[in-house]
């Protein structure tokens, strides 16, 4: 069974800019939620999607934007780059929305904004 | 409010020596569930365990052992004979379940642990 794939792995981009990072869930699974992780703040929740609809959303300005497709991939996108937008995000899917049940994450997407 | 505090910023061990990670927690409810997940330096989160609220029993998954305390808002988490492999970013995670289980994990900032050989 495949794991959860985000892609690209790796991408540099400039203050700004936009981008879009991609995450493709587990077979099955109808929850993806993201996080970013930096040194400074940790592991902090963007964002979730259930059957293409958000759920739940963190503390994060309007810059930063999701959706998720009838397929269950999910796309999220970050306007105007801040260079404090440099960070591994994450993507987790599960079988349900919330924590009943058990989250797989992704390796991630680096972003670099210069 | 969630709150995860994880103490311990960087754990070093030698191999074969027992580690304790600890974690303690914050919330006002009733219901919540706590996670371990393991960091490598592949970056992914893979998940190691899961508790609710209402299951205080320690859990052991071969070299791995739980210690759950309600009475003191911890949640451990013990290696044993560690191995170099073990070397990794521990995060503990809580997540209360809300009126609909929608609250999002909430993480400590994590351990990082090193096991020379």
């Amino acid at each position: 069974k495949a794991g959860v794939t985000q892609t690209p792995r790796y991408l540099i981009k400039t203050r700004g800019q936009q981008v879009t990072l991609s995450c493709s869930p587990i077979s099955g699974h109808r929850s993806v939620s993201w996080y970013q992780q930096t040194p400074g703040q940790g592991l902090q929740f963007l964002f979730e999607y259930f059957s293409e609809t958000q759920r739940n959303k963190g503390n994060f300005p309007g810059r930063f934007s999701g959706r998720q497709f009838s397929n269950s991939r999910s796309e999220m996108n970050v306007s105007t780059l801040e260079l404090g937008d440099s960070a591994l995000y994450l993507c987790a899917s599960s079988l349900e929305q919330g924590v009943r049940s058990e989250a797989f994450f992704g390796q991630g997407t680096r972003l670099t904004v210069v | 409010a969630q709150k995860v505090t994880q103490a311990q910023t960087e754990i070093s061990v030698v191999e074969k020596e027992d580690v304790t990670l600890d974690c303690v927690y914050e919330t006002r409810d009733t219901t919540y569930y706590l996670f371990w997940y393991k960091q490598p330096p592949s970056g992914e989160l893979v998940f190691l365990i899961r508790r609710n609220s209402f299951d205080e029993q320690n859990e052991i998954s071969g070299r791995y052992s739980w210690n759950f305390q309600k009475s003191t808002s911890s949640f451990n988490f013990t290696i044993t004979a560690s191995q170099v492999v073990d070397s990794a970013v521990y995060f503990c995670a809580l997540s209360d379940a809300g009126d609909t289980g929608r609250r999002a994990l909430t993480f400590g900032s994590g351990t990082r642990l090193q096991v020379q050989p």
